[in-house]
């Protein structure tokens, strides 16, 4: 079947603007992960649901962060007043379960602030 | 933060020779996985060892494990031009969260 999609591929959004990155994950994996991959900060774990909830948003590096999923799918992430730090690719990532599975990851969102 | 770190950064091989490729880690894990990256984009799961295995084999990949050491290294054997790409460790040890490594490049040269 399909595998997880993200959108867009790329964003660029001036400083300050809020963005949406949208993540289709797998049909039926009930577990979705966001992650982040920027240069100087390697690849790291920003939030996971189990269905609907969020039971780690640990990694999420400030409250111009949120996410949310909706009908155990779909799951958004909005990054609110956009700052250059910003600037990283954007991975979703999903599994069937979430406890010790494989994780399938989409292409990315590049985003870029200006 | 990074859970680990894998070893070398970089490696540079001929079409048919072998690549090892290590990882250290820190805390006790319930797996470990292997991911490629080609290009800065998606990640491609290769291979994933549960802490109670010692060695799994995929095609040309062979993933040990060392609970003891804390530590992994990933094999391919008889490389292509076409394995060039970012290699990645991750550990699960909560929940499903994967803390990454640093990555290794490798680049095998036709």
């Amino acid at each position: 079947g399909a595998g997880v999609s993200q959108s867009p591929s790329n964003k660029v959004t001036e400083k300050g603007k809020d963005v949406e990155l949208r993540c289709d994950p797998i049909s039926g994996h009930t577990a979705l992960y966001w992650y982040r991959q920027s240069l100087g900060q390697g690849l790291e774990f920003l939030i996971y649901f189990q269905g609907n909830s969020a039971p780690d948003k640990s990694g999420l590096p400030s409250d111009r962060f949120s996410a949310e999923r909706t009908g155990g799918s779909v799951s958004t992430l909005t990054i609110q007043r956009t700052q250059q730090e910003d600037s990283a690719v954007y991975l979703c990532a999903s599994s069937t379960r979430g406890y010790e599975d494989t994780q399938y990851f989409g292409p990315g969102t590049r985003l870029t602030v200006l | 933060s990074q859970q680990g770190e894998e070893d070398p950064q970089a490696l540079s091989i001929q079409e048919g020779e072998n690549a090892t490729m290590n990882c250290s880690y820190k805390t006790s894990i319930n797996n470990l996985q292997w991911y490629r990256q080609n290009s800065g984009r998606g990640l491609v799961h290769l291979i994933l060892i549960r802490s109670n295995e010692r060695e799994k084999h995929s095609g040309r990949l062979r993933v040990t494990l060392d609970t003891s050491k804390k530590s992994s290294s990933l094999l391919i054997t008889a490389s292509r031009a076409a394995d060039t790409a970012s290699y990645f460790c991750a550990t699960d040890n909560q929940g499903g969260k994967l803390i990454f490594g640093q990555g290794t490049e490798l680049s095998v040269k036709p």
